[in-house]
């Protein structure tokens, strides 16, 4: 299985901060890669796909960027709702397993 | 607007089977893309289930594979989750989703979850 790896698995930080999220694949993975934000007691939700393809809705303060093994997010102007738990996940394994990272967990500072 | 919701008991008998059903709205299954079970034990992080696409063709985590089966009902429009023999470590908030037009792919729309604990 193909085994993703986040860090830092917990980040303080302040509102207006910018802040990056790495996740690294055990193998490669081109750039099927999603990142979800998930709020205490909410299901995740899609924030990136296709590593750097914005989610319709989503803000512009978010982004995502890499392919291969290596892949960031970052939020450029932290803002008070962001302050959640962000997750990637890897889509491109066959025979299919889906893999999610350990989860970063965003807190305020 | 695709809305997901889950339904099925809260608390089951370790041994016995876990059984769940999604309820979509907003989107007909028969229209295409693969649906999906996540699941979350409390605090921690998310594990891939299973998909299935309207047709009924499936993929299931290896790890669970010889105890889980999803199933499709187009005429009800929803899914459903069956895990048998539970223990204690099956214990989680499952969640189902939308996942794309392929069988690997990301999960656009999810439900709000359910927290199914297994104990006696």
């Amino acid at each position: 299985a193909i085994r993703m790896t986040q860090s830092p698995s917990s980040l303080s930080a302040s509102t207006g901060d910018r802040v990056t999220i790495t996740c690294r694949a055990s193998q490669g993975i081109s750039s099927y890669l999603a990142w979800y934000q998930q709020k205490p007691g909410k299901a995740p939700k899609l924030l990136i796909y296709a590593a750097s393809t914005l989610q319709s809705g989503v803000p512009s303060r978010f982004s995502g960027s890499g392919s291969g093994t290596d892949f960031t997010l970052t939020i450029s102007c932290l803002q008070s709702e962001d302050f959640a738990t962000y997750y990637c996940q890897q889509y491109y394994s066959y025979p299919l397993l889906i893999t999610f990272g350990q989860g970063t967990r965003l807190e305020i500072k | 607007q695709v809305q997901l919701q889950e339904s099925g008991p809260g608390l089951v008998k370790p041994s016995e089977t876990l059984s769940l059903t999604c309820a979509v709205s907003g989107y007909s299954i028969s229209s295409g893309y693969y649906w999906g079970w996540i699941r979350q034990p409390p605090g921690k992080g998310l594990e891939w289930i299973g998909s299935i696409y309207h047709s009924g063709s499936t993929y299931y985590n290896p790890s669970l594979k010889s105890r889980v089966t999803i199933s499709v009902d187009t005429s009800k429009n929803q899914f459903s989750l069956k895990l048998s023999s539970v223990t204690a470590a099956d214990t989680a908030v499952y969640y189902c989703a939308r996942g794309g037009v392929v069988a690997a792919t990301y999960d656009d729309y999810w439900g709000q979850g359910t927290l199914v604990t297994v104990s006696s």
